[in-house]
């Protein structure tokens, strides 16, 4: 069975542009997760989404949005790109988020000039 | 508050046994996960506690104290691969992680 997948595995943007990163999840997984991972420190939860609805939001600006779609992939967006917006962008799946196990996918790694 | 607490940096030998610890100060978590990260990539899944006690798999194990909000992960007969970062996790109540800053392994021949 396929693992987490994430698109694109690498990202370069310049500051003030927008950028969406894609996940898809464990086949019968139907929740998503996405954090942010800088270097030197843990994941930071930006959002969870379950059943295409949001469940959870991290504390990060109104510039991060996500969505979850029917076959319960997901995108992350992300507005007017600052430097500090350079990281590591995990997608991770769960069968319903509560509590459950999330396994990551590979991540998206991001870097902004 | 959620913070959690481990160690930044640990050195250990090949074949020994080695723990690695974590505390937290939180009233929410509904249990606490341990990943491995090895450098560049993705965290891989280790561990879950949601009740007190020792959960053992294989040469790696897990402890949990929800009282005195400790966990700590230990792994034996240590090898070069298990040289990667550690990251002790709690499940928050949004159905997220709270992750620590990680714990970086190195294990030397």
């Amino acid at each position: 069975d396929a693992g987490v997948t994430q698109s694109p595995t690498h990202l370069i943007k310049t500051r003030g542009q927008h950028v969406t990163l894609r996940c898809s999840p464990i086949s019968g997984h139907k929740s998503v997760s996405w954090y942010q991972q800088v270097l030197g420190q843990g994941p930071q939860f930006i959002f969870q989404y379950y059943e295409k609805e949001e469940r959870g939001r991290g504390n990060f600006p109104d510039r991060f949005s996500a969505r979850q779609f029917p076959n319960y992939s997901s995108e992350l967006n992300v507005n007017a790109l600052l430097l500090g917006d350079s990281a590591l962008y995990l997608c991770a799946s769960s069968l319903d988020g509560a509590g459950d196990t999330q396994y990551f996918g590979p991540g998206t790694r991001l870097t902004v000039l | 508050g959620q913070n959690i607490d481990q160690p930044t940096e640990m050195t250990a030998t090949e074949g020994a046994i080695v723990q690695i610890n974590c505390t937290y100060q939180t009233s929410g978590f509904n249990g606490l996960f341990w990943y491995q990260q090895h450098a560049g990539e993705a965290p891989t899944f280790l561990s879950y506690n949601v009740l007190d006690g020792l959960e053992e798999k294989g040469r790696f194990s897990s402890f949990l104290s929800r009282s005195k909000g400790y966990s700590y992960l230990l792994l034996k007969e240590l090898q070069m691969k298990d040289s990667a970062s550690y990251l002790c996790a709690g499940a928050g109540s949004q159905g997220n992680l709270i992750f620590g800053k990680g714990t970086k392994l190195s294990v030397k021949p």
